[in-house]
């Protein structure tokens, strides 16, 4: 079985510009949670989906924004990029909110912006 | 908002047992206390989960007090390649801490 999978592994991006980040989940898991880590601090958490529909938000700018589709994939979307923005960005799903197995993440995009 | 706290970094040595503990004052009293294994470049991986006194999995121990304010994982008989970042966190938070930076040495 594929695991969590996210594209691009890396990405090099400019100030200002627009990203999309995408990930698979685990197959028949329905929520899908994503984070950003910068160097050397905990992954920070941005959104949580779930049959669809957005279950949580974390403290981002309106820059971030994500959807699922019914195939229960995702993508992460962020606007007007910042150097501050380069992070490794993860993405974690679970069959429910509520799993005896916690989440499983992918392996993450890098985003480097210049 | 519940938040935990764990020591920046631990040291051990090839063969012992590593306890590290978490203070979660204000968790939820219907949360899972869940514990994460991260290696550079990588994604955090799931080790444990439980929610009041012991659960014990194939890598771990999970040991939570009665009271639940806190949380110990015990990693058996630690090897180098469990060098790693520990992080603890309530289940439903979804909020990592800055967690443990466990370096085993020979």
């Amino acid at each position: 079985d594929a695991g969590v999978t996210q594209s691009p592994t890396h990405l090099i991006k400019t100030r200002g510009q627009h990203v999309t980040l995408r990930c698979s989940p685990i197959s028949g898991h329905k929520s899908v949670s994503w984070y950003q880590q910068v160097l050397g601090q905990g992954p920070q958490f941005i959104f949580q989906y779930y049959e669809k529909e957005e279950r949580g938000r974390g403290n981002f700018p309106d820059r971030f924004s994500a959807r699922q589709f019914p195939n229960y994939s995702s993508e992460l979307n962020v606007n007007a990029l910042l150097l501050g923005d380069s992070a490794l960005y993860l993405c974690a799903s679970s069959f429910s909110l509520l799993s005896n197995y916690g989440y499983t993440f992918g392996s993450g995009t890098r985003l480097t912006v210049v | 908002l519940a938040k935990t706290t764990q020591p920046i970094s631990m040291d051990s040595y090839e063969g012992q047992e590593v306890n590290i503990t978490c203070s979660h004052n204000n968790i939820a009293t219907n949360d899972y206390i869940t514990w994460y294994q991260q290696f550079p470049s990588q994604g955090p991986r799931f080790i444990i989960q439980g929610y009041k006194t012991k659960v014990t999995n194939e890598v771990a121990s999970l040991f939570i007090p009665a009271d639940r304010k806190s949380s110990t994982l015990s990693l058996p008989r630690v090897s180098l390649s469990d060098t790693a970042v520990y992080y603890c966190l309530g289940h439903s938070t979804l909020t990592f801490g800055k967690g443990t930076m466990l370096l085993v040495s020979p």
